[in-house]
């Protein structure tokens, strides 16, 4: 089956420290990978995505992903946290239905608490 | 570019009653717009697939008759919760994409909170 997961509930990091947070997938075909950050109460907004070219993808907000074929993976990552970084983190991927259409499936969410 | 509105960002309802809910992409044309349903710390749930002039794609166990999607035109579409019921409230979240890429990126209305009492 289709499917992301994000093995971690939350991920604690204290400010100015690089944060990594796991995403790994399992898709049928060439894989397109997001990841999207949603505050309280507000909808989700894009970070990155990665479709095709370079491993490692560059997005918003000084965030960056690496795709990692073979381990089937999509870690965040950002260099030195910042407290304003502290979010619910979602890692998605697209998949192929059975009727040739698309859409999209979202792991079950990476809290960030970035400590001051 | 790319914004996605929803409208309103929240409601109160009394159970039995219907709740319409409106997902407008701004300054595109959506030609295909997705709707989520997302409980308190989980996941987004996909709920229907709808593209424009034509029945939306429902997700398996989500009921039609009770989550009416209408997208009538390639800037609106609407999820009506018919008699809705406490078990309904939840956090409804739009998305829309379009041309040829509508499934290489979607862009995410702010979201509805739905409390049902």
């Amino acid at each position: 089956a289709q499917s992301v997961a994000q093995p971690e509930d939350q991920v604690n990091v204290a400010e100015g420290n690089p944060l990594t947070v796991k995403c790994t997938y399992s898709v049928s075909g060439n894989p397109y990978l997001f990841w999207y950050v949603q505050y309280p109460n507000r909808g989700l907004q894009f970070l990155l995505k990665y479709i095709t070219g370079d491993n490692l993808v560059k997005g918003s907000y000084g965030f960056e992903a690496e795709f990692n074929k073979s381990q089937t993976s999509f870690h965040l990552k950002k260099p030195s946290a910042l407290v304003s970084d502290s979010a619910l983190y979602f890692c998605a991927v697209r998949a192929l239905r059975a009727s040739g259409t698309y859409k999209y499936i979202f792991g079950t969410g990476t809290r960030l608490k970035v400590l001051a | 570019g790319a914004v996605v509105s929803q409208h309103p960002s929240w409601v109160i309802c009394k159970s039995g009653t219907s709740v319409k809910i409106e997902c407008r992409s701004l300054d595109f044309q959506a030609t295909t717009m997705f709707w989520y349903r997302q409980f308190p710390k989980q996941s987004l749930m996909l709920m229907a697939t709808s593209n424009e002039g034509s029945k939306a794609t429902y997700e398996q166990g989500v009921e039609k008759d009770k989550f009416l999607i209408n997208h009538a035109s390639l800037t609106l579409s609407t999820l009506t919760v018919t008699s809705a019921h406490p078990e309904d409230s939840s956090f409804y979240i739009c998305s829309a994409g379009f041309g040829t890429s509508g499934y290489n990126e979607q862009f995410f209305g702010p979201g509805t909170r739905l409390t049902v009492l």
